[in-house]
């Protein structure tokens, strides 16, 4: 089976970071990718990692260790709008399908 | 980035009715599509992969002759929800991938069945 664990729910204010983390079991595994869901809209595309390491993209950032099959999204300088949920999702080989995760609830409070 | 539009954005209907969702890649060709389903405060769940001039993938414990789905050009996929009953309220999402392997998602269609 397939499973992308996320804590439910984060809380920050802003100008604050925070780290959401993503823990992964898939069959397959070709990269991980982070998306923004705002309540009500359609997931828009963050980050992406084939390989370990950091990737930095403005204010956010994505971490990958396939070796722990783990990583995390890193959003700096918080602002209100960054209020929304937060999904990893795994491509798996073949370029198949993506996996998405349990997803993270940020809030960010002034 | 590639748009992806979804037609419609809200529907209501009764009761075992049956429904259908279009998903339209804009200004590309998307060989792929995929439909998910998403509850509130919940996940993306794939419900199926659907492939131009081919049969749909579904997922397992998706009824395919509950979920239909059409992908007859590169620009267009259908998903009809027969018989409806409210257990298929819902947020119901499309992706389309790209030649590059990128995906991009519509704005969903919010089904409530009464």
């Amino acid at each position: 089976g397939q499973s992308l664990e996320q804590p439910s729910e984060v809380t920050a204010v802003e100008g604050a970071i925070v780290q959401i983390n993503c823990t992964y079991q898939t069959s397959g595994f070709y990269g991980l990718s982070w998306y923004q869901q705002h309540d009500g809209g359609a997931p828009t595309f963050l980050s992406y990692n084939a390989l370990d390491g950091l990737e930095e993209t403005g204010r956010f950032s994505s971490f990958l260790s396939r070796s722990d099959s783990y990583g995390y999204l890193l959003l700096q300088e918080l602002q209100m709008k960054d209020s929304a949920s937060y999904f990893c999702a795994v491509m798996n080989t073949g370029f198949q399908k993506l996996v998405f995760g349990t997803g993270t609830r940020l809030l960010v409070s002034p | 980035g590639a748009v992806v539009s979804q037609h419609p954005s809200r529907v209501i209907c009764k009761s075992g009715t049956s429904v259908k969702i279009e998903c339209r890649s804009l200004d590309f060709q998307a060989t792929t599509m995929f439909w998910y389903r998403q509850f509130p405060k919940k996940s993306l769940m794939l419900m199926a992969t659907s492939n131009e001039g081919s049969k749909a993938t579904y997922e397992q414990g998706v009824e395919k002759d509950k979920f239909l789905i059409n992908h007859a050009s590169l620009t267009l996929s259908t998903l009809t929800v027969t018989s409806a009953h409210p257990e298929d309220s819902s947020f119901y999402i499309c992706s389309a991938r790209t030649g590059y392997n990128e995906q991009f998602f519509g704005p969903g269609t919010r089904l409530t069945v009464l």
